[in-house]
C-alpha cells in the first residue's frame, strides 16, 4: 500500500511569506506527527495529531506556526511570516492505534514521508 | 524532560569493520527505544526497536540491547558493508502512551569504504 506522502518536495520561499505543506498519512492511520530536521538541531518534534484533533502541540517553536488536520487524514503545516531559520526539512509520520491495523503497517510504529526541503531565502 | 545523548561523528569505516554507535538517554518510566536510519536520499525508516529493559533488537545484522541500568542502547554490527552508509539515530519514546512523540538524537553519518 501507499506509504506517507509529501508536498511539496522542495518549496524556496522568501522572508517574510507563508508556506503550506502538505501530510498524506498513511490510509487509516489515525495518529499524525510533523517534526523539523534541521542543521545543527537534530531532529524536534512540532505537533501530534490524534483524529482531529492536537493533544500534543507542545514543540511548535512559535505562534507563527499551525498545523490543521481535517477528517481524519490530510495534514496542513502552516509557517506565516517566514524566517531563514526556519529553513529545514519537515518530516511527517503516522501510525496507526493498532485496532484493524492494514496489512504491512505494524501498529504503533511511526512512518515517515519524504519529507519537504524549505529554504527560506 | 526526555533526552537522548548520540556519540559524536562522523564515523568512518572499512568493509567488514565491526561498529559500535553510542547511545544514552534521560527518561523518567520505561521508555522505549529505536534506532532509524536515513539512507542517502531516502526517508527515515525503522531499524530495530526495543520495549523493555534486557531486550534486545536486531534487524539487517544490527543490534541493540536495552540497558536500563546503563540507560542505554547502543547499536553494534558486527562486519559494516558499504551499503550500510547512512545516518543514524536513537530515539525513544516515553510512557505517555503508544502513539506518544519520538525524542531523537542528533543522529550521525556513517560511511563505509570498499
Amino acid at each position: 500500500g501507499a506509504g506517507v506522502s509529501q508536498s511539496p518536495s522542495n518549496k524556496v520561499t522568501e522572508k517574510g511569506k507563508d508556506v503550506e505543506l502538505r501530510c498524506d498519512p498513511i490510509s487509516g492511520h489515525t495518529a499524525l506527527y510533523w517534526y523539523r530536521q534541521s542543521l545543527g538541531q537534530g531532529l524536534e518534534f512540532l505537533i501530534y495529531f490524534q483524529g482531529n484533533s492536537a493533544p500534543d502541540k507542545s514543540g511548535l517553536p512559535s505562534d507563527r506556526f499551525s498545523a490543521e488536520r481535517t477528517g481524519g487524514s490530510v495534514s496542513t503545516l502552516t509557517i506565516q511570516r517566514t524566517q531563514q531559520e526556519d529553513s529545514a526539512v519537515y518530516l511527517c509520520a503516522s501510525s496507526s492505534t493498532g485496532q484493524g491495523s492494514t496489512q504491512n503497517w505494524a501498529p504503533y510504529e511511526q512512518y515517515f514521508g519524504p519529507g519537504t526541503r524549505l529554504t527560506v531565502t | 524532560g526526555n533526552s537522548v545523548t548520540q556519540m559524536e561523528g562522523p564515523v568512518t569505516l572499512s568493509e567488514e569493520a565491526f561498529l559500535t554507535i553510542n547511545c544514552t538517554y534521560t527518561a523518567t518510566g520505561y521508555p522505549s527505544l529505536f534506532w532509524y536510519v536515513q539512507y542517502p536520499g531516502e526517508g527515515l525508516q525503522l531499524l530495530l526497536k526495543a520495549t523493555k529493559a534486557d531486550d534486545k533488537g536486531s534487524n539487517k545484522g544490527f543490534e541493540a540491547t536495552y540497558r536500563k541500568e546503563t540507560t542505554s542502547f547502543h547499536l553494534e554490527k558486527g562486519s559494516v558493508q558499504v551499503s550500510d552508509s547512512a545516518v543514524y539515530f536513537c530515539a525513544l519514546r516515553g510512557t505517555a502512551g503508544a502513539n506518544s512523540k519520538l525524542t531523537f538524537g542528533k543522529g550521525i553519518t556513517l560511511s563505509v569504504r570498499p
